[in-house]
């Protein structure tokens, strides 16, 4: 069966700089996507971006980036230039390509300070 | 363009009643469709996903059931509610069309607190 972690319960970042929020994942599979989702106080799930382990060039939305090591099984996300509006849960999530189950970390609570 | 609805948005219930929550989906055909619990603000547990009609896979055992009438209706119910059945409920839908990116869209959750 596929897991999700998130070491990182919690994290805070003065606005302006770069945080880094880690997911490491565990999976048999050779196909599948990994994602990362965004859970602003209003609870709505927002896609902030996504990886297709078939493609080696890391994916890039803006101000978010990710750190795709496939051997590892490490999936980071990068956000650069922090602004307030970034302060939300982020969740990482494993996606089969097989069944398209989508399984999710325990999330990040991720907080910008002024 | 594709959408999703779900409803209702809060739902305070007592022990023991039951539970319907619907979510429908426009814009699209033969989605994959999930239901989601999130309790106490932490991880999302997928309890339900459904391949077509009819098509059900339970991933959690527990006091709740899924149906799928339409082709684009999916309902999680309860017979008689337990307080642990407490929490947000996201519904989510995936296009299955080619070139339909494969990603998982989420509905805007229900609140249930069962009293």
């Amino acid at each position: 069966a596929q897991t999700v972690t998130q070491s990182q319960p919690e994290m805070s970042v003065q606005e302006a700089e770069t945080v880094t929020l880690s997911c490491t994942y565990d999976t048999s599979e050779n196909n599948y996507y990994l994602f990362w989702y965004k859970q602003p106080p209003s609870r709505q799930m927002i896609l902030v971006i996504r990886q297709e382990a078939y493609k080696q060039q890391n994916a890039t939305e803006n101000r978010f980036s990710v750190n795709f090591q496939k051997a590892a099984k490490s999936f980071s996300l990068k956000i650069s230039d922090s602004q307030l509006g970034d302060t939300a849960m982020y969740f990482c999530a494993f996606m089969s390509s097989n069944t398209g189950k989508l399984i999710f970390g325990q999330g990040t609570t991720l907080q910008v300070k002024p | 363009s594709q959408t999703i609805h779900q409803w209702p948005a809060t739902l305070v219930q007592p022990v023991g009643s039951p539970l319907s929550l619907e979510c429908t989906v426009e814009g699209t055909s033969n989605p994959n469709l999930y239901w989601y619990r999130q309790a106490a603000g932490r991880g999302l547990q997928l309890l339900f996903y459904s391949v077509g009609i009819g098509q059900i896979s339970s991933e959690v055992p527990q006091n709740l059931s899924a149906s799928r009438p339409q082709d684009r209706q999916f309902i999680l119910s309860s017979k008689k509610l337990l307080l642990s059945d407490s929490g947000f409920y996201l519904c989510a839908w995936r296009g299955t069309a080619p070139n339909s990116g494969n990603t998982i869209y989420f509905g805007e959750g229900s609140w249930l607190t069962v009293v």
